[in-house]
């Protein structure tokens, strides 16, 4: 089955750019989505398609998907960004949705 | 406004039954695709089932086939999850989810979620 791998936890300054990476094997070749989780809340789509934004969604959050690693950059980031985030593909393949595993965002 | 709420959970036995139902509004409900998403308690997402928008295409991991049915009734503005032989592994808020329209299967709406708790 497609694994989709993230980094645990990360943790950034007010005011600095957070980049959350995503792993998988030829990932380029997906669409990827990418959810803001905070605690005791739905998860939110923050990113869609690599690198389009849902109307609602600041400018901040941007996208980059190539090779074997998706990106989910926040820049000038806020002490609200502080959430979970996990990055999602469907793999045509096995006909199933795959998450990865989450990253922690702390804002210091 | 788009809403997506979910009912049904609860506590069940281990090997019991429950049917989730998630009940849509705010928009053209027969369009979308939908899936169930579930999250264990401190764990992360896991998707358990997707559905087509006629219906007759459903989905699952691997984790649930066998013992989950999705449904979907268009005219009650509606998608459901049957869980048969539940288990531990099973314990989760489940979330029901809208696909976006573009066909690439991200989401993007979810209802607020529906616990369920197995134990004897």
């Amino acid at each position: 089955s497609y694994v989709l791998t993230q980094p645990p936890s990360m943790s950034v300054a007010p005011g600095q750019t957070a980049s959350i990476a995503c792993g998988g094997s030829n990932i380029g070749g997906y669409a990827v989505h990418w959810y803001q989780q905070k605690p005791g809340q739905a998860p939110v789509l923050v990113v869609y398609e690599d690198n389009a934004r849902p109307s609602g969604i600041p400018e901040r959050f941007s996208g980059s998907n190539f090779g074997n690693t998706a990106t989910l950059t926040i820049n000038r980031v806020e002490a609200g960004d502080e959430a979970d985030y996990y990055c999602q593909v469907w793999n045509s393949g096995s006909s199933q949705a795959v998450f990865g595993g989450g990253t922690k965002l702390t804002v210091l | 406004e788009v809403q997506l709420e979910e009912s049904g959970g609860g506590l069940v036995q281990p090997g019991g039954s429950l049917r989730l139902s998630c009940v849509a509004s705010g928009f053209t409900f027969s369009y979308y695709e939908y899936s169930w998403v579930r999250q264990a308690q401190g764990k992360g997402l896991e998707w358990v089932s997707y559905i087509s928008s006629s219906g007759f295409t459903a989905h699952y991991a691997d984790s649930v086939r066998g013992r989950f049915t999705m449904s979907r009734d268009n005219a009650k503005n509606s998608v459901y999850l049957q869980m048969d032989n539940l288990g531990a592994d099973d314990m989760a808020i489940y979330y029901c989810a809208r696909h976006t329209e573009s066909g690439s299967l991200g989401s993007d709406f979810w209802g607020r979620g529906t616990p369920v708790t197995v134990a004897p």
